[in-house]
This record gives structure tokens, C-alpha cells and sequence, in this order.
């Protein structure tokens, strides 16, 4: 079974700080996903990657940075955290497949807490 | 703009009935859609997935219907039990050759009683 691990299940910060939310996946899945979900919105996409040292902005990227500097590793990066990055984060992984239809395989999330 | 949408309101049904779930979306032409279940303080689990040229698919007491004309999908569990109860998530890829992320709904919460 694929196995996606988020380092953090909660995490509390405080506004201003830098925040590093870690991601592995134990399957050599190229694409990683991070997504934040808030009630009532759903997943919003913050940043993609497609493979190694690649990235792709999501929705809604502004705040956030990533980092993949290895296959089975992908950070998001809070570069200054605010109250309204306040969420629960999940990170996602899949392989590319023809077609390109293969399913998510999620983690459990992290909830953070900036105040 | 575009636009997935899920039936906000919890769907309350009593066990043994059929549960239908219905996920619309406007301004897309996707290539396939996908469901997946989630349980409170858990990540989406994947479940089903439809592709355009599809108008229906099962697993076990599952079914998923993809109507490109109504551009509309439904979820249906048959002789549902209090384990179904979770939130059901809709999600789709566009089509051509834009952005290969998935697009999520907000997702529909189930409540099946004893």
C-alpha cells in the first residue's frame, strides 16, 4: 500500500514565523500535491510537482513556497505565517500513468494553527 | 468562471436505503472525474473513477454515472450502512492540455442511521 506521510499531525505557530510542513511518499511517485482545506471551500491547490526540482503554482500559491530536492520528498514552505493560513494541509502523491487519470493517494493532514 | 459544486447540506439516510450524491460543474470539460470518501481528521480516500466516454461504473455497492450533457455526475451506495457515513468528495482533471492537478469539491458529509 501507498504510503504518504505529513511529518506533523498538529502544529501551532505564531504569526511572522517561518513554518516548514514536510511530505514523503514511499511509492517513487513523480507528482506531489499540497492542498489546504477550509470548511465550506473544499481543497484549494497551493503547489504541484511534477517531478524533482520541478514545481507549479496552484490557486493559490501566494505565501507559500515549495521545496523537492528529492522523489519521495516534498516541503511547503509558510515563508512569514499568518492567521489566515490558519487550515488543515494535505499533501497528495500519485504516479504518472497513460492515461493520466491515476488516483490521489492522500495523508492523514496536518492541522496548523498560526496565532 | 469555473465551478464545482457539491450539495453543502448533509445527506441523512436511513440504513438499507440507496444514498445519491450529486457533484455539477460549470465551464469544464473534464477528461475524467474521480470520488473519493473522507472521515473526519483523515485524507481523502479514492473510491471511484469515471472517464468521459463512460457513462457509468461500479465496485460492489458503488456506482458512479458521468453525464457530459448535463455536466453532472451521481454517486449512488446501495443498502448503505452506518460505516458509509463520511464526507464524499467529487473531483476532476480538466481536459486537453491544461493543468494535470485535480480540481475538488467541497464535498457532501453522509449520515446514515441505524
Amino acid at each position: 500500500d501507498v504510503k504518504v506521510t505529513q511529518s506533523s499531525r498538529y502544529l501551532v505557530k505564531r504569526t511572522g514565523e517561518k513554518v516548514f510542513l514536510e511530505c514523503v511518499q514511499d511509492m517513487d511517485h513523480e507528482n506531489m500535491f499540497w492542498y489546504r482545506q477550509d470548511p465550506g471551500l473544499g481543497l484549494r491547490l497551493i503547489y504541484f510537482s511534477y517531478d524533482v526540482k520541478m514545481k507549479e503554482k496552484g490557486d493559490i500559491p501566494e505565501g507559500y513556497s515549495v521545496s523537492r530536492e528529492k522523489k519521495e520528498r516534498f516541503s511547503l514552505i509558510l515563508e512569514s505565517a499568518s492567521t489566515n493560513q490558519t487550515s488543515m494541509y494535505l499533501c497528495a502523491s500519485r504516479p504518472i500513468l497513460v492515461p493520466r487519470d491515476s488516483p490521489l493517494h492522500f495523508g492523514n493532514g496536518t492541522r496548523l494553527t498560526v496565532t | 468562471s469555473q465551478k464545482i459544486e457539491q450539495n453543502s447540506e448533509a445527506l441523512n439516510i436511513q440504513e438499507g436505503k440507496t444514498a445519491t450524491l450529486t457533484c455539477n460543474y460549470t465551464n469544464y470539460s473534464p477528461a475524467y472525474l474521480q470520488w473519493y470518501r473522507q472521515d473526519p481528521g483523515r485524507g481523502p480516500v479514492f473510491l471511484l473513477l469515471i472517464r468521459e466516454n463512460e457513462k457509468e461504473k461500479r465496485k460492489e455497492r458503488l456506482k458512479v454515472t458521468f453525464d457530459t450533457t448535463l455536466k453532472q455526475s451521481l454517486f449512488h451506495i446501495t443498502a448503505s450502512q452506518p460505516a458509509d457515513s463520511a464526507t464524499y468528495l467529487c473531483a476532476l482533471r480538466p481536459g486537453g492540455t491544461g493543468r494535470r492537478a485535480l480540481t475538488f469539491g467541497s464535498g457532501t458529509r453522509l449520515q446514515v442511521q441505524p
